[in-house]
């Protein structure tokens, strides 16, 4: 099973409004991912968990907040976005992102993704 | 840095055989990843290569060479739903991070 979820599918939300997309994973994973993708652009990387903790934020504005309540689960939490901010968020996960398992268990799943539109 | 260069747009016909080409010049590389995206849906990994070679899964073959910074992707037998956009990415070992960095993607349409 390779499957990685995300809710919700859709999300419209005014400037002012505070909301969260979440993701989950149940092959194992240690490793997650949040990425935008803006339309006929390819994924660019927001952050990474490895472990429950935060590795990797790619200077990415405090107005998008991670957080990875266990390592099951991802959050992204939503507030005073931007219209530029809609977007595809696409939720990934790896196994061993360090490498202990060599690099072939490294392999990103990618879940749907949510479409978001800020007004 | 990365730097990933792929064709923009491709279009074949259905049953034919078609190559998607992907030149990369990396400060660090860890394996190339090809990923197919329909439009609107998640990227869905295709092929992974690390060594120089060719790897081949069912109708996908994934070829990569090291030393030219050059992977290409074949489908054989080319069908209407493989019409998506092909993403080559490749994975870097810079500091502590495993990062992907993704081409552009190439939007293939298969005709009939």
């Amino acid at each position: 099973d390779t499957e990685v979820t995300q809710t919700p599918k859709h999300l419209v939300m005014g400037m002012t409004n505070k909301k969260s997309l979440k993701c989950e994973q149940h092959m194992g994973h240690r490793a997650m991912y949040w990425y935008k993708q803006k339309a006929k652009k390819p994924p660019e990387l927001m952050f990474v968990y490895s472990y429950e903790k935060l590795s990797i934020n790619e200077s990415v504005p405090s107005r998008f907040s991670p957080e990875c309540p266990n390592s099951s689960l991802l959050n992204l939490h939503l507030h005073a976005l931007q219209p530029e901010d809609s977007a595809l968020y696409l939720c990934a996960s790896s196994q061993d992102w360090q490498g202990a398992g060599g690099p072939s268990t490294d392999t990103q799943y990618f879940g749907p993704g949510t479409r978001l539109t800020v007004l | 840095g990365q730097n990933i260069d792929q064709p923009t747009e491709m279009t074949a016909t259905e049953g034919a055989i078609v190559q998607i080409n992907c030149t990369y010049q990396t400060s660090g590389f860890n394996g190339l990843f090809w990923y197919q995206q329909h439009a609107g849906e998640a990227p869905t990994f295709l092929s992974y290569n690390v060594l120089d070679g060719l790897e081949e899964k069912g109708r996908f073959s994934s070829f990569l060479s090291r030393s030219k910074g050059y992977s290409y992707l074949l489908l054989k037998e080319l069908q209407m739903k493989d019409s998506a956009s092909y993403l080559c990415a490749v994975r870097d070992v810079g500091g502590s991070a495993r990062q992907l960095t993704f081409g552009s993607g190439t939007q293939l349409t298969v005709l009939p």
